[in-house]
């Protein structure tokens, strides 16, 4: 039972450079997400997705991009790195009749 | 557009005791369904405790319940005999059917021997 598979689990990048999150549900799931962690204010919603080949803008989607070329895969690409991007991630995917998100374990990425 | 407030960004309890902890939210939505998450420091987060909105009756698992007043738009977790193991930042969330989660800032809940 894979669920929410998330990689990596930490990164240290510098300022400028530019690297992709990877996120595979093996669910089927058609609802998948990314969020950012920050101390004092929860998970804020990056990207999102409905299904293959749609993609929409969360609250903080600047400096992110996002595709879903398939049902299983939602990868997250930083293009040029910030200090401000310092942040926990998440991957979540959901079944759109079902209201429960599956997360996965989140990747801790410091930018220096 | 929904926002989720916890006003506790930390809290503390004792062992076997029993504490609640507060969330409200706003929104213009009649059916909505509110979550409680669990993230201990593996950073895993999981699913606490689940209602939806159209219920009246407050929703219960083991040890963990929640009051939920629709009108007052308040959404509270109790823990019953706390644990160790229930330290942990728990989040109150808020999702309409089929969309996005929306999040609070988290409570830091710990429990003392």
């Amino acid at each position: 039972n894979a669920g929410v598979t998330q990689t990596p689990k930490f990164q240290v990048l510098k300022t400028g450079q530019s690297m992709t999150l990877q996120c595979a549900q093996d669910m089927n799931h058609e609802y998948m997400s990314w969020y950012r962690q920050d101390p004092g204010m929860g998970l804020r919603l990056i990207h999102y997705s409905v299904g293959a080949g749609i993609t929409d803008q969360g609250e903080v989607p600047n400096g992110y991009n996002v595709s879903r070329s398939t049902t299983e895969d939602f990868p997250l690409r930083l293009l040029s790195a910030a200090p401000s991007q310092t942040s926990v991630y998440f991957c979540a995917s959901s079944s759109l009749g079902n209201t429960e998100a599956f997360f996965g374990q989140g990747t801790r990425l410091t930018v220096v | 557009a929904q926002t989720v407030t916890q006003s506790q960004p930390e809290m503390s309890v004792q062992e076997a005791e029993t504490v609640t902890l507060s969330c409200t939210y706003d929104t213009s939505e009649n059916n909505y369904y509110l979550f409680w998450y669990k993230q201990p420091p593996s950073r895993q987060m999981i699913l606490v405790i689940r209602q939806e909105a159209y219920k009246q009756q407050n929703a219960t698992e083991n040890r963990f319940s929640v009051n939920f007043q629709k009108a007052a738009k308040s959404f509270s977790l109790k823990i019953s005999d706390s644990q160790l193991g229930d330290t942990a930042m728990y989040f109150c969330a808020f999702m309409k059917h089929g969309s996005r989660l929306t999040f609070g800032e988290g409570t830091q809940l710990t429990v003392n021997p």
